[in-house]
């Protein structure tokens, strides 16, 4: 059974960088049908999609995220990671990884979530 | 690229039918036929129910079915249950390797 997870610091402060990492496990983060992606979830607020990755290092990120927004992915390890820069409190979200297909493109597999708060 | 539009609240008695709608535009909903809907309990991921417009995975069950119509895709659910109770958001491929998550529908069963 695939199962994702994320992992990375609860706590950033205003204008830092967010880091987190999601490892992919009961499967190959290597497949050639599938991307790996990032979603977001705001308190109390929806689902918005942040950017993806293929195992080759092919990005695709949310316009509106693009300037701060970078994905990279290790296959060696099956894990993929996303870099936010100058986070605000507008930032402060769980952050979910994802697997989405090639074919039907939509988020199959989600990891349980992970709360970042960007406070000083 | 907006979120897409969703009634924010949709209810039903135990045994009956709701139908929750999803707006968008030819750019996203009504340009391609890759609409997915997900269900999110509180404090849960979200789970995947229908994808491409109206396919059901695996172990979904078939009381959950979706459709669409030019820029809106529907998702219904027939035979609700107490379980049913949830947020649903539905999101679409917007082109150019971009998605849109609707504004999300808070189902209560009556």
């Amino acid at each position: 059974q695939l199962q994702l997870q994320e992992s990375g610091p609860g706590l950033v402060k205003p204008s830092e960088t967010l880091s987190l990492t999601c490892t992919v496990s009961g499967g190959s983060i290597s497949s050639s049908s599938y991307y790996w992606g990032w979603i977001r979830q705001p308190p109390g607020k929806g689902l918005e999609w942040i950017g993806s990755i293929y195992y080759s290092g092919s990005t695709y990120y949310n316009p509106s995220l693009k300037s701060r927004v970078t994905i990279s992915v290790d296959t060696s390890k099956n894990q993929f990671s996303l870099k936010l820069s100058s986070v605000t409190a507008a930032d402060t979200a769980v952050y979910y990884c994802a697997r989405h297909t090639v074919a039907t493109i939509c988020f199959d597999y989600w990891g349980q979530g992970t709360l970042v708060t960007v406070s000083s | 690229q907006s979120a897409l539009t969703q009634p924010p609240s949709a209810s039903g008695s135990p045994g009956q039918s709701v139908t929750i709608s999803c707006t968008g535009t030819s750019s996203d909903v009504g340009g391609y036929n890759y609409v997915s809907w997900y269900q999110q309990h509180p404090g849960k991921a979200p789970k995947l129910m229908i994808y491409e417009v109206s396919k059901r995975p695996s172990g979904v069950p078939d009381r959950f079915s979706g459709s669409k119509s030019g820029n809106t895709a529907s998702l219904t659910v027939s035979g609700l249950q107490a379980e049913d109770e949830a947020d649903y958001y539905c999101s679409s491929y917007a082109g150019s390797n971009n998605f849109v998550f609707g504004t999300g529908t808070k189902v209560t069963v009556l």
